[in-house]
């Protein structure tokens, strides 16, 4: 079983519509959670990030977790053509020895 | 000035040469970290390094051996490698090595392929 989960995609939406990424996750004691967000050729850039259940907004951006459903989520309002990139959904766990765990990625396409 | 930096950015390499990458950061950060990314897969997390010292080293073969010579600088020695080593590999830091909500702050990776 893979710790981290996310559906490969590629996923599209129009521009100006919500994008919706979900990553799931296997270890029941994970604390921290990131999404990061990798452009083509580029390293992985931090974009939010969430400890605690809920929603945590941060302009076009809102990540959502959910422990008992070991769930996390990002919404992006409002896509833009520059969110067109790769989004790594990370789980880290002081269980695992302090390990960050990686999902492959969801690939994220707006169209103009 | 970039956080983390990565050289070379690309590097094609014979299975019997021996090559270097190079990671520096200037974040003052303690902790760094290399990781192999292939396509189709996670990250996976190959060394880690906190204050100069090496905390974790997740099974990878000895024909990767990494160098932290002080804390803002990493390497990579490779030597021997296999054409299944081709791949991006990625150099991370972060303010500590345990403390799980710090995120990592990555490099722009070295594309290595093997020929």
């Amino acid at each position: 079983q893979k710790e981290v989960e996310q559906n490969s995609g590629p996923l599209s939406v129009p521009e100006g519509a919500i994008a919706s990424l979900n990553c799931t996750y296997s270890d029941r004691v994970s604390q921290s959670f990131f999404w990061y967000r990798q452009y083509s050729g580029k390293s992985p850039e931090l974009i939010m990030s969430i400890y605690s259940n809920g929603d945590k907004e941060d302009g076009r951006f809102t990540a959502q977790l959910n422990k008992a459903s070991q769930y996390v989520s990002l919404l992006i309002r409002d896509s833009q053509p520059s969110d067109s990139a790769t989004y790594l959904c990370a789980v880290n766990s002081l269980y695992f020895g302090n390990q960050f765990y990686f999902g492959t990625g969801t690939s994220l396409t707006v169209i103009p | 000035e970039t956080g983390v930096t990565q050289t070379p950015r690309h590097l094609v390499m014979g299975m019997t040469n021996k090559k270097s990458l190079k990671c520096e950061q200037h974040l003052g950060h303690n902790a760094m970290y290399w990781y192999k990314q292939s396509a189709k897969k996670p990250l996976e997390l190959m060394f880690v390094y906190s204050l100069e010292e090496r905390v974790e080293n997740n099974s990878v073969p000895s024909r990767f051996s990494p160098e932290c010579p002080n804390s803002s600088h990493l390497f990579l020695h490779l030597h021997t490698l296999q054409p299944e080593d081709s791949a991006l590999y990625l150099c991370a830091s972060s303010q500590d090595w345990g403390s799980s909500n710090q995120p990592q702050h990555f490099g722009d990776g070295t594309r290595l392929s093997i020929l």
